[in-house]
């Protein structure tokens, strides 16, 4: 049973163009995080929100958390072929254990 | 070391055969997490360390899943009897602590294939 769903699971785009992913679940978490994984790579964090509300900004990157805790957006404006990767949401709640959403796997054509 | 160390970075096995995967933390970190991650999918959290001991073992797929933990430092994951479902890409993570919001450092992973 997967805890995070996220959506789209594929997304493929012209260079310039805007997105959004979203990161649903019917449970609550402490904190969620997005992370960005590229072939033959482990995952890299990108951001960590906390706060029901909180918006997070990383240069084109916008992230969301809901006001609930339930749930978030990642929002890429002006998107670029170095986008391009796996996109991981991941819920968190006791300690640091983390549960992983199914992944959003983004191209960006230039 | 810099980075998360794992090995070998790619594993093909007979179905039957015992593998055993290698994972070097962070050098400091207390806490070091197993996942596994079927192609393009997202990850299935196996088993975490805090120092050498294992407080949670639910996430082990089968018996044949074990792992350990020596020195607080490196870690091995060790599937016995493969079958063709243990197929796919295992990650080690380490940090800090397992304090709520300790930041995870993966590394690359080792992709095993059963055939």
């Amino acid at each position: 049973t997967q805890l995070l769903e996220q959506s789209p699971q594929f997304l493929s785009i012209q260079e310039g163009e805007n997105l959004t992913v979203y990161c649903n679940s019917s449970s609550v978490f402490s904190s969620l995080q997005w992370y960005r994984q590229e072939p033959g790579e482990g995952p890299v964090l990108l951001v960590t929100v906390v706060t029901g509300g909180e918006v997070k900004k990383l240069k084109r990157l916008t992230f969301q958390f809901g006001d609930a805790r339930k749930d978030s957006s990642l929002h890429i404006t002006a998107a670029q072929p170095g986008d391009t990767g796996l996109y991981l949401c991941a819920g968190q709640r006791a300690g640091n254990m983390l549960t992983f959403g199914g992944g959003t796997r983004l191209m960006v054509k230039p | 070391g810099a980075g998360v160390s794992q090995s070998p970075s790619n594993k093909v096995t007979e179905k039957g055969k015992d593998v055993e995967l290698r994972c070097d933390p962070i050098s400091g970190h207390t806490a070091l997490y197993w996942y596994r991650q079927s192609l393009g999918q997202g990850l299935e959290f196996l088993i975490y360390f805090q120092g050498n001991s294992a407080p949670d073992k639910s996430g082990l797929p089968s018996d044949r899943f074990s792992a350990e933990r020596t020195g607080g430092s490196v870690s091995t994951l060790t599937i016995q009897r493969t079958q063709q479902e243990d197929s796919a890409v295992y990650l080690c993570a380490s940090s800090g602590s397992v304090a709520t919001n300790e930041k995870l450092f993966f590394g690359s992973g080792t992709q095993l294939s059963v055939l």
